[in-house]
């Protein structure tokens, strides 16, 4: 079975702290996909970036960065010195070969705080 | 106007009621998928659609009613909703329906309250 476990409900930091969004997944597929995606108070999901199971190389993004580890199963989101806008809910997921969905966690709250 | 739109923002219904949601994708993709985002619960594929086809649907019961009639157009028809079918609705579309290793785009989502 496929599974996404995102453990912090909601998290409060002041602004210009680092917080690190926290992912664990399972599954038995070799080849698999792992998103974080970003839903500020608008709504809409927004991409924020797609890691294949074959990439273990972690990614920066401005003050984004993923740390993808296969040996736990992690594939968790770190936020360098945070700002207002930055608070959300954040989900990561998880998609497999022949199947149509994403596998969602239940969210991080993220709060930042001025 | 580009990205995925839906209408309405929000919708408040009776039970009764029979209502639509609306979503148009100005993206060129050919799938297209209607989710439901409860309060703490993780997102539930509800509906997917690949070329106009629906090509997944997951036991959702049949008072939700989707329609694709062309590739950036999917509604979901609704009646005889129940209270706990309040819940955030979202669509989204992709280049192609095997979401595997390519980003869905995500409208903003109707709200719906059932009283």
């Amino acid at each position: 079975a496929q599974k996404v476990t995102q453990a912090q409900t909601e998290i409060s930091v002041v602004e210009k702290e680092d917080v690190t969004l926290d992912c664990v997944y399972e599954t038995r597929d070799t080849t698999y996909y792992l998103f974080w995606y970003k839903q500020p108070p608008s709504g809409e999901l927004v991409f924020l970036i797609r890691r294949n199971s074959f990439d273990e190389q972690n990614e920066i993004s401005g003050r984004y960065s993923w740390n993808f580890q296969k040996s736990t199963s992690s594939f968790n989101f770190t936020i360098t010195a945070s700002q207002v806008v930055d608070s959300a809910v954040y989900f990561c997921a998880l998609s497999g070969p022949g199947t149509y969905k994403y596998i969602f966690g239940t969210g991080t709250r993220l709060k930042v705080l001025a | 106007e580009t990205g995925v739109t839906q209408t309405p923002r929000h919708l408040v219904m009776g039970m009764t009621n029979k209502k639509s949601l609306k979503c148009e994708q100005h993206l060129g993709h050919n799938a297209m998928y209607w989710y439901k985002q409860s309060a703490k619960k993780p997102l539930e594929l509800m509906f997917v659609y690949s070329l106009e086809e629906r090509v997944e649907n997951n036991s959702v019961p049949s008072r939700f009613s989707p329609e694709c009639p062309n590739s950036s157009h999917l509604f979901l028809h609704l009646h005889t909703l129940q209270p706990e079918d309040s819940a955030l609705y979202l669509c989204a579309s992709s280049q192609d329906a095997g979401l595997r290793d390519t980003e869905a785009f995500f409208g903003q989502g109707t709200r719906l309250t059932v009283v």
